[in-house]
């Protein structure tokens, strides 16, 4: 069976520190890779997707990063935090496109 | 660019009683969206709860039924008798073009017994 693991599971941060959220895909070779970040009261909304390592796409410009440095790992990451980053950050993966996504357990992050 | 409207905010419904949550689509990306409903219970991650893929289909899961209705654009989620477990958010979402899944702003569903 096929898991997905998220960390850290929670973050406090100061403005303009740096930050970095993985996740990581057990059983699936190959699957392609989203995050997804809700702010508090939004809509969830996805940043990035991935279908294979090395290769990112961003879909919402949130002055954030991603990679795929292997092919079971995705990387969210910034150099510096802004208080708009505040939110509930969330991995997925599907085998295949249009496929529905399946979710870790989320990452909260409070920037103060 | 595409969206998702759905019932907004918290609905309340006494146990046994029926439910609905309406969820209604624009999708400019693709003609024919994947639909999803995805729950999140109280401490737990988002799991997906039912999809339909083809237009004029049911979906059905644990109970909860939604229909694909292309004409109307809508996917609405509905259960006959719900239960006090049923307490959750509820999303709506269509996957378009590009690989792109777009979510409702989610309804929390609150059982009173």
């Amino acid at each position: 069976a096929q898991t997905i693991h998220q960390w850290p599971v929670a973050e406090i941060k100061a403005v303009g520190s740096p930050l970095s959220l993985g996740c990581t895909i057990k059983g699936k070779s190959s699957p392609n890779l989203y995050w997804y970040w809700q702010a508090t009261g939004g809509t969830l909304q996805q940043l990035f997707y991935s279908i294979t390592v090395g290769q990112v796409e961003s879909v919402v410009q949130l002055n954030l990063s991603a990679s795929r440095p292997k092919d079971d790992q995705f990387i969210l990451s910034t150099e510096k935090l802004l208080l708009s980053h505040s939110g509930f950050y969330l991995c997925a993966w599907s085998p295949g496109q249009n496929q529905a996504p399946l979710f870790g357990e989320g990452t909260r992050l409070s920037v103060l | 660019g595409d969206s998702v409207t759905q019932t907004e905010g918290q609905v309340t419904v006494s146990e046994s009683k029926s439910l609905i949550i309406n969820c209604t689509y624009s999708a400019t990306s693709i003609g024919y969206p994947n639909l999803f409903w995805y729950v999140r219970y109280p401490g737990e991650g988002l799991q997906l709860l039912l999809k339909v893929i083809t237009a004029g289909q049911k979906g059905s899961s644990r109970g909860f039924e939604a229909t694909y209705n292309k004409e109307a654009t809508s996917f609405h989620l509905q259960k006959a008798s719900v239960q006090e477990s049923d307490s959750a958010v509820y999303y709506c979402a269509l996957s378009g073009g590009a690989d792109r899944l777009t979510f409702g702003k989610g309804t929390q569903l609150i059982i009173q017994p």
